[in-house]
């Protein structure tokens, strides 16, 4: 079973500044990575697909990057709709899909 | 616009099993591929498996495949988790998601339903 690991397990941030999120892999899953922001009392909601693409309707302060082991989630001038828990998943081996514990984005 | 409505809250015994629904719209349901995640109080997400309604195929996670039946009605484009032997550690938050056509990620989440276990 693939272990995705995320770093930090917490950030500080202020409004308007960027955040940068920071997901490793225990194998090479090539770019089969997603990014999903929960706030609190809802369901997930997909980023960032195969890595780098966001998904429909998702706003364009949201990138992704990396491949491999290695992988970023990217928010630039962070909002206050924007504080909330990320995780990552990956989909290159399964069952079962892997996720992240999370990484939760705070308002400094 | 795809839709996913789950079943409301439950509260359960330890040892007995829970059935959750989850009624799907707006997609092609025998073509889609539906998984079921879960998520403690307070904790991550954590995959429990996904079926394939076009010919019933399933996959579990090893941790979960000899109490979890993920199963479908075509006829009501439904998606049923049954989760059997319960214990206080089966407490959590559980989704019903669609997966990606494109891949193996997941691109609409149910509301969830809160299945608390407790004696």
């Amino acid at each position: 079973e693939i272990v995705m690991t995320q770093s930090p397990a917490t950030l500080s941030v202020s409004p308007g500044e960027r955040a940068t999120l920071y997901c490793r892999a225990s194998q090479s899953v090539g770019n089969n990575l997603a990014w999903y922001q929960q706030k609190p009392g809802q369901a997930p909601r997909l980023l960032i697909y195969g890595a780098s693409t966001r998904a429909s309707g998702i706003e364009d302060r949201f990138s992704g990057s990396g491949s491999g082991t290695e992988f970023t989630l990217t928010i630039s001038r962070l909002q206050s709709e924007d504080f909330a828990v990320y995780y990552c998943q990956q989909y290159e081996y399964w069952p079962p899909y892997t996720f992240g514990q999370g990484a939760k984005v705070e308002i400094k | 616009q795809v839709q996913l409505v789950q079943s409301g809250s439950e509260v359960k015994k330890p040892g007995s099993s829970v059935k959750v629904s989850c009624a799907t719209s707006g997609g092609a349901f025998t073509r889609t591929t539906f998984s079921w995640v879960r998520q403690a109080p307070g904790q991550g997400l954590e995959w429990l498996g996904r079926i394939t309604p076009i010919h019933d195929t399933t996959h579990y996670a090893q941790k979960f495949e000899a109490r979890v039946a993920i199963t479908a009605d075509k006829s009501t484009t439904t998606v049923y988790m049954e989760l059997s032997s319960l214990t206080s550690d089966d407490t959590a938050t559980y989704y019903c998601a669609r997966d990606a056509a494109r891949g193996y990620y997941i691109d609409h989440w149910g509301q969830g339903t809160l299945v608390t276990v407790s004696s």
